[in-house]
């Protein structure tokens, strides 16, 4: 069956550190695989997008890997922050159709000062 | 900067009552979704409305549930018999065509917290 697992356990790191997040699937080819931040009670947030044929992306202190060999994710916070607690989500895009997003369930990140 | 906003942020109702959430999408934005979240759970797919039609729909999103786009600027769910599971978030997200920027991505809502009693 098609699965999306995240780090259901929280992370817990140091400010001032890098955090590391991921994101393994068995049984999809997605097209393209995105990141984004949750906050309690709020929307997803979009954070960088990643297509099949990419390697790596970069946006600040954030960074995305795509390994389509391991069928993995890897998502980096440099320097993290207090203000980078919150939950982070990958979700897939599948190619042609519309375009909705399966999404994992989460991993909670705790930036400790 | 352009967002998606959704009203109530808070819904209670009865069980077996009608609901409608509504959504106002990013104005230049084609496609259109609705997401839910049992509290505690994944961001689950609903349905996907694009050229005021329904693209695509969940096995969640039984005869219970439609969508709508009245006007030019809502888009709207409705669930017309509310049941206990029911109870979750509802997020609204819109995306625009592939000209709209590299990422393309999907524009997510604050949530309508639904209660069902």
């Amino acid at each position: 069956s098609q699965k999306i697992e995240q780090n259901s356990e929280a992370l817990n790191i140091q400010e001032g550190k890098t955090a590391t997040l991921t994101c393994n699937y068995t049984n999809y080819s997605p097209a393209y695989l995105q990141w984004y931040r949750q906050d309690p009670g709020r929307g997803p947030v979009f954070l960088l997008l990643i297509r099949e044929n990419e390697k790596e992306k970069r946006k600040e202190r954030l960074k995305v890997t795509f390994d389509t060999t391991l069928k993995q994710s890897l998502f980096h916070i440099t320097a993290s922050q207090p203000a980078d607690s919150a939950t982070y989500l990958c979700a897939f895009r599948l190619s042609g159709g519309y375009n909705k997003l399966i999404f994992g369930a989460g991993t909670r990140l705790a930036v400790h000062p | 900067e352009p967002e998606v906003t959704q009203t109530p942020s808070h819904q209670v109702t009865q069980m077996g009552q009608e609901v409608i959430l509504r959504c106002v999408p990013i104005s230049n934005h084609l496609y259109f979704y609705w997401y839910r979240q049992i509290l505690g759970q994944k961001v689950e797919f609903l349905v996907s409305f694009y050229n005021n039609e329904i693209s695509e729909k969940s096995e969640i999103f039984d005869d219970q549930f439609s969508v709508e786009r009245p006007d030019g600027s809502n888009f709207t769910l409705k669930i017309r018999s509310t049941k206990l599971e029911d109870s979750a978030m509802y997020f609204c997200a819109s995306r625009g065509d592939v000209e709209s920027g590299p990422n393309n991505e999907q524009f997510f809502g604050p949530g309508t917290r639904l209660t069902v009693l």
